[in-house]
Protein backbone atom coordinates (compact mmCIF):
# COMPACT_ATOMS: atom_id res chain seq x y z
CA UNK A 1 0.00 0.00 0.00
CA UNK A 2 0.99 3.72 -0.93
CA UNK A 3 2.34 5.46 2.04
CA UNK A 4 0.83 8.46 0.87
CA UNK A 5 -2.52 9.79 0.50
CA UNK A 6 -3.91 12.54 -1.94
CA UNK A 7 -6.84 14.07 -3.00
CA UNK A 8 -8.78 12.23 -5.82
CA UNK A 9 -8.74 14.90 -8.01
CA UNK A 10 -8.49 19.06 -8.21
CA UNK A 11 -9.62 21.53 -11.06
CA UNK A 12 -7.47 24.79 -11.17
CA UNK A 13 -7.99 27.85 -13.78
CA UNK A 14 -5.28 28.20 -16.45
CA UNK A 15 -2.76 30.78 -15.32
CA UNK A 16 -3.04 30.21 -11.92
CA UNK A 17 -1.52 28.51 -9.38
CA UNK A 18 -1.53 24.93 -8.94
CA UNK A 19 -1.22 23.71 -5.53
CA UNK A 20 -1.34 20.12 -4.91
CA UNK A 21 -1.42 18.84 -1.37
CA UNK A 22 0.55 14.65 0.11
CA UNK A 23 0.27 13.37 3.23
CA UNK A 24 2.99 11.53 4.51
CA UNK A 25 2.12 11.18 8.12
CA UNK A 26 4.21 8.38 8.81
CA UNK A 27 7.24 9.18 7.08
CA UNK A 28 10.58 8.26 8.44
CA UNK A 29 13.46 10.80 8.66
CA UNK A 30 15.57 9.12 5.86
CA UNK A 31 12.38 8.94 3.52
CA UNK A 32 12.32 11.25 0.75
CA UNK A 33 9.45 13.12 -0.66
CA UNK A 34 8.83 12.93 -4.37
CA UNK A 35 6.80 13.84 -7.08
CA UNK A 36 5.56 12.67 -10.59
CA UNK A 37 3.27 12.59 -13.33
CA UNK A 38 1.45 11.32 -15.49
CA UNK A 39 -0.46 12.37 -18.87
CA UNK A 40 -2.68 10.25 -20.30
CA UNK A 41 -1.31 7.16 -21.95
CA UNK A 42 2.33 7.93 -21.25
CA UNK A 43 5.00 7.23 -18.43
CA UNK A 44 5.27 8.99 -15.72
CA UNK A 45 7.35 12.31 -15.66
CA UNK A 46 9.67 13.34 -12.99
CA UNK A 47 9.02 16.45 -11.42
CA UNK A 48 11.11 17.14 -7.97
CA UNK A 49 11.85 15.38 -4.61
CA UNK A 50 12.70 16.36 -1.39
CA UNK A 51 14.00 15.62 2.20
CA UNK A 52 13.53 18.64 4.38
CA UNK A 53 14.26 21.36 3.07
CA UNK A 54 11.49 23.54 0.37
CA UNK A 55 12.88 22.88 -3.34
CA UNK A 56 12.27 24.29 -6.58
CA UNK A 57 12.85 23.71 -10.19
CA UNK A 58 12.10 24.97 -13.73
CA UNK A 59 8.94 23.02 -13.31
CA UNK A 60 7.59 23.32 -9.82
CA UNK A 61 7.99 24.09 -5.77
CA UNK A 62 8.00 21.53 -3.90
CA UNK A 63 6.82 22.66 0.06
CA UNK A 64 7.26 20.18 2.81
CA UNK A 65 6.32 21.33 6.40
CA UNK A 66 8.31 21.35 9.66
CA UNK A 67 7.44 17.53 10.53
CA UNK A 68 7.36 16.48 6.90
CA UNK A 69 4.36 14.83 7.20
CA UNK A 70 2.40 16.97 4.64
CA UNK A 71 3.87 18.77 1.52
CA UNK A 72 2.51 20.60 -1.66
CA UNK A 73 3.45 21.08 -5.17
CA UNK A 74 2.95 24.11 -6.72
CA UNK A 75 3.06 24.74 -10.41
CA UNK A 76 2.73 27.91 -10.07
CA UNK A 77 1.43 29.08 -13.67
CA UNK A 78 -0.71 25.86 -14.57
CA UNK A 79 -1.32 25.71 -18.25
CA UNK A 80 -3.93 22.98 -20.00
CA UNK A 81 -0.63 20.93 -20.49
CA UNK A 82 -0.65 20.25 -16.70
CA UNK A 83 -3.28 18.61 -16.96
CA UNK A 84 -2.31 14.66 -16.05
CA UNK A 85 -2.45 12.61 -12.53
CA UNK A 86 0.05 13.78 -9.97
CA UNK A 87 1.34 11.11 -7.99
CA UNK A 88 3.47 12.03 -4.65
CA UNK A 89 5.67 9.08 -3.11
CA UNK A 90 7.80 8.81 0.06
CA UNK A 91 10.62 6.16 -0.30
CA UNK A 92 13.93 5.70 1.53
CA UNK A 93 16.82 5.11 -0.61
CA UNK A 94 17.27 1.53 -1.93
CA UNK A 95 13.89 1.19 -1.25
CA UNK A 96 10.70 0.54 -4.42
CA UNK A 97 8.55 2.96 -5.27
CA UNK A 98 5.41 2.29 -4.20
CA UNK A 99 3.03 4.41 -6.08
CA UNK A 100 -1.17 5.48 -4.89
CA UNK A 101 -4.34 6.32 -6.97
CA UNK A 102 -2.41 9.96 -7.03
CA UNK A 103 -4.63 13.12 -7.90
CA UNK A 104 -6.56 13.80 -11.23
CA UNK A 105 -5.40 17.62 -11.77
CA UNK A 106 -7.75 19.37 -14.40
CA UNK A 107 -6.87 22.53 -15.49
CA UNK A 108 -9.24 23.90 -16.73
CA UNK A 109 -9.20 27.21 -19.74
CA UNK B 1 17.52 15.27 -17.93
CA UNK B 2 17.31 11.42 -18.19
CA UNK B 3 16.05 10.04 -21.02
CA UNK B 4 14.82 5.99 -20.91
CA UNK B 5 13.22 4.63 -24.27
CA UNK B 6 10.75 2.09 -24.83
CA UNK B 7 10.41 0.00 -27.83
CA UNK B 8 7.72 -0.82 -29.20
CA UNK B 9 5.44 1.85 -28.59
CA UNK B 10 2.28 -0.47 -29.28
CA UNK B 11 2.49 -4.07 -30.35
CA UNK B 12 -0.62 -6.49 -31.08
CA UNK B 13 -0.30 -10.15 -30.57
CA UNK B 14 -2.33 -13.57 -31.35
CA UNK B 15 -3.24 -15.67 -27.89
CA UNK B 16 -0.08 -17.60 -27.22
CA UNK B 17 2.49 -15.76 -29.11
CA UNK B 18 5.62 -14.22 -27.02
CA UNK B 19 6.16 -10.25 -27.48
CA UNK B 20 10.09 -9.00 -26.38
CA UNK B 21 9.90 -5.33 -25.35
CA UNK B 22 13.19 -3.66 -24.79
CA UNK B 23 14.18 -1.05 -22.04
CA UNK B 24 17.17 1.96 -22.55
CA UNK B 25 18.10 4.40 -20.79
CA UNK B 26 19.48 6.36 -23.00
CA UNK B 27 22.00 9.01 -21.24
CA UNK B 28 23.09 7.38 -17.96
CA UNK B 29 24.10 3.80 -16.77
CA UNK B 30 21.52 2.01 -14.82
CA UNK B 31 22.42 -0.58 -12.76
CA UNK B 32 18.81 -1.05 -11.77
CA UNK B 33 15.65 -1.50 -13.80
CA UNK B 34 12.31 -1.46 -13.03
CA UNK B 35 9.03 -3.29 -14.74
CA UNK B 36 5.70 -1.90 -13.86
CA UNK B 37 2.00 -2.57 -15.84
CA UNK B 38 -1.03 -0.66 -15.70
CA UNK B 39 -4.65 -1.29 -16.28
CA UNK B 40 -7.12 1.34 -17.24
CA UNK B 41 -8.00 3.44 -14.39
CA UNK B 42 -5.38 1.71 -12.25
CA UNK B 43 -2.18 3.31 -10.78
CA UNK B 44 1.32 1.53 -11.73
CA UNK B 45 1.79 -1.30 -10.26
CA UNK B 46 5.72 -3.12 -10.26
CA UNK B 47 6.46 -6.39 -11.74
CA UNK B 48 10.08 -6.62 -11.22
CA UNK B 49 13.25 -5.05 -10.37
CA UNK B 50 15.94 -5.94 -12.62
CA UNK B 51 19.78 -5.73 -11.64
CA UNK B 52 22.54 -5.54 -13.99
CA UNK B 53 24.16 -8.94 -14.66
CA UNK B 54 21.71 -10.68 -11.75
CA UNK B 55 18.67 -12.70 -11.75
CA UNK B 56 15.69 -10.18 -11.38
CA UNK B 57 13.47 -9.76 -8.23
CA UNK B 58 9.71 -10.19 -9.17
CA UNK B 59 6.72 -9.18 -6.68
CA UNK B 60 4.22 -11.25 -5.16
CA UNK B 61 1.40 -12.85 -7.75
CA UNK B 62 3.77 -12.22 -10.63
CA UNK B 63 4.66 -15.13 -12.94
CA UNK B 64 9.00 -15.10 -13.57
CA UNK B 65 8.44 -17.95 -16.15
CA UNK B 66 5.66 -15.93 -17.63
CA UNK B 67 7.53 -12.26 -17.69
CA UNK B 68 11.52 -13.26 -18.60
CA UNK B 69 13.47 -9.99 -17.61
CA UNK B 70 17.17 -9.37 -19.13
CA UNK B 71 19.60 -6.84 -17.85
CA UNK B 72 22.18 -7.86 -19.95
CA UNK B 73 24.23 -4.18 -19.85
CA UNK B 74 24.07 -1.19 -17.85
CA UNK B 75 21.63 0.49 -20.43
CA UNK B 76 19.35 -2.07 -21.52
CA UNK B 77 16.91 -4.54 -20.06
CA UNK B 78 14.00 -6.37 -21.67
CA UNK B 79 10.94 -7.86 -20.63
CA UNK B 80 9.43 -10.93 -22.33
CA UNK B 81 5.71 -11.96 -22.43
CA UNK B 82 5.96 -15.44 -23.24
CA UNK B 83 2.68 -17.20 -24.03
CA UNK B 84 0.51 -13.89 -24.22
CA UNK B 85 -3.38 -14.38 -23.29
CA UNK B 86 -5.49 -11.34 -23.47
CA UNK B 87 -5.17 -11.00 -19.99
CA UNK B 88 -1.71 -9.53 -19.92
CA UNK B 89 -3.08 -6.46 -22.26
CA UNK B 90 -2.11 -4.10 -20.27
CA UNK B 91 0.56 -1.00 -20.45
CA UNK B 92 3.93 -1.76 -19.86
CA UNK B 93 5.96 0.50 -18.62
CA UNK B 94 10.13 0.51 -17.32
CA UNK B 95 11.83 2.65 -15.21
CA UNK B 96 15.93 3.06 -14.98
CA UNK B 97 17.16 4.47 -11.50
CA UNK B 98 19.38 7.15 -11.55
CA UNK B 99 21.30 6.32 -8.26
CA UNK B 100 23.17 9.37 -7.60
CA UNK B 101 24.93 9.56 -4.01
CA UNK B 102 22.24 10.39 -2.18
CA UNK B 103 18.86 9.55 -4.22
CA UNK B 104 17.20 6.47 -6.09
CA UNK B 105 15.86 9.09 -8.66
CA UNK B 106 13.82 6.39 -11.41
CA UNK B 107 13.35 7.98 -15.36
CA UNK B 108 10.55 6.35 -16.89
CA UNK B 109 10.09 5.17 -20.19
CA UNK B 110 7.29 6.28 -22.31
CA UNK B 111 5.04 3.11 -22.24
CA UNK B 112 4.12 -0.05 -24.38
CA UNK B 113 0.98 -0.80 -25.04
CA UNK B 114 -0.19 -4.52 -25.35
CA UNK B 115 -3.06 -6.08 -27.05
CA UNK B 116 -3.59 -9.58 -26.78
CA UNK B 117 -5.84 -10.85 -29.28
Amino acid sequence: DAKTTQPPSMDCAEGRAANLPCNHSTISGNEYVYWYRQIHSQGPQYIIHGLKNNETNEMASLIITEDRKSSTLILPHATLRDTAVYYCISQRRGQNFVFGPGTRLSVLP
Amino acid sequence: GAVVSQHPSRVICKSGTSVKIECRSLDFQATTMFWYRQFPKQSLMLMATSNEGSKATYEQGVEKDKFLINHASLTLSTLTVTSAHPEDSSFYICSARDGGPSVDTQYFGPGTRLTVL
